[in-house]
């Protein structure tokens, strides 16, 4: 059985840095699959903030204007997010996904549980 | 990006009536090779998104046969029919035709 499992501070200082990992289980990192990254302001729709293969290749929303950066650990099997320059608008549930690339797309088929991330002094 | 609208917000269901959502898309997610680049999620109160239906109109596995998904190009919709208890969260439209990636804002499903 796939798991993903995020884990990272609760709290994050404005103007501070927030960095995430994601840890795989039951599955390979290094498969057909976009690592992704998307979060959930509160009582807001989800947001899609990246992915990453693999081979390292990596795709990024640009809603974030160059702040965020993914990361690939194939000697851990995990995956990382770094968003830097948090603001309070930066405070959601951040969930890392399996986007498994089928015949024809990418199709997130496992969730980790989901982290909250709040920022505040 | 791509905007996706979802109509309508909220959506009160008695249980075992049927239940349509609507996905509009600012353009097209009809790829050449003939797939629409066009899934729905379904998240339950207090869990993560789940997977329903993928491509438009492919239940994914394990999700029962009272959810179906059609539409093509900008329209599409997902039906559920004889709506459960169970069946209660936030559908959201997804599409994967271009990064980024966008959402629907949501439809909350609720039972009456």
């Amino acid at each position: 059985q796939v798991q993903l499992q995020e884990s990272g501070p609760g709290l994050v200082k404005p103007s501070g840095t927030l960095s995430l990992t994601c840890a795989v289980s039951g599955d390979s990192i290094s498969t057909n699959t976009w690592w992704t990254w998307v979060r959930q302001p509160p009582g807001k729709g989800l947001e899609w903030i990246g992915e990453i293969y693999h081979s390292g290749s990596a795709h990024y929303n640009p809603s974030f204007k160059n702040r965020v950066t993914i990361s690939v650990d194939k000697s851990t099997n995990q995956f990382s997010l770094n968003l830097n320059s948090m603001t309070a608008a930066d405070t959601a549930v951040y969930y890392c996904a399996r986007g498994f690339i089928g015949t024809y797309s990418r199709e997130f088929d496992y969730w980790g549980q989901g982290t909250l991330v709040s920022v505040s002094s | 990006d791509i905007v996706l609208t979802q109509s309508p917000i909220s959506l009160p269901v008695t249980p075992g009536e049927s239940a349509s959502i609507s996905c509009r898309s600012s353009q097209s997610l009809l790829h050449s090779n003939g797939h629409n680049y066009l899934d729905w999620y379904l998240q339950q109160p207090g869990k993560s998104p789940q997977l329903l239906i993928y491509l438009g109109s492919n239940r994914a596995s394990g999700v029962p046969d009272r959810f179906s998904g059609s539409g093509s190009g900008t329209d599409f919709t997902l039906e559920i029919s004889r709506v459960e208890a169970e069946d209660v969260g936030v559908y959201s439209c997804m599409q994967s035709l271009r990064t980024p990636l966008t959402f629907g804002g949501g439809t909350k499903l609720e039972i009456k």
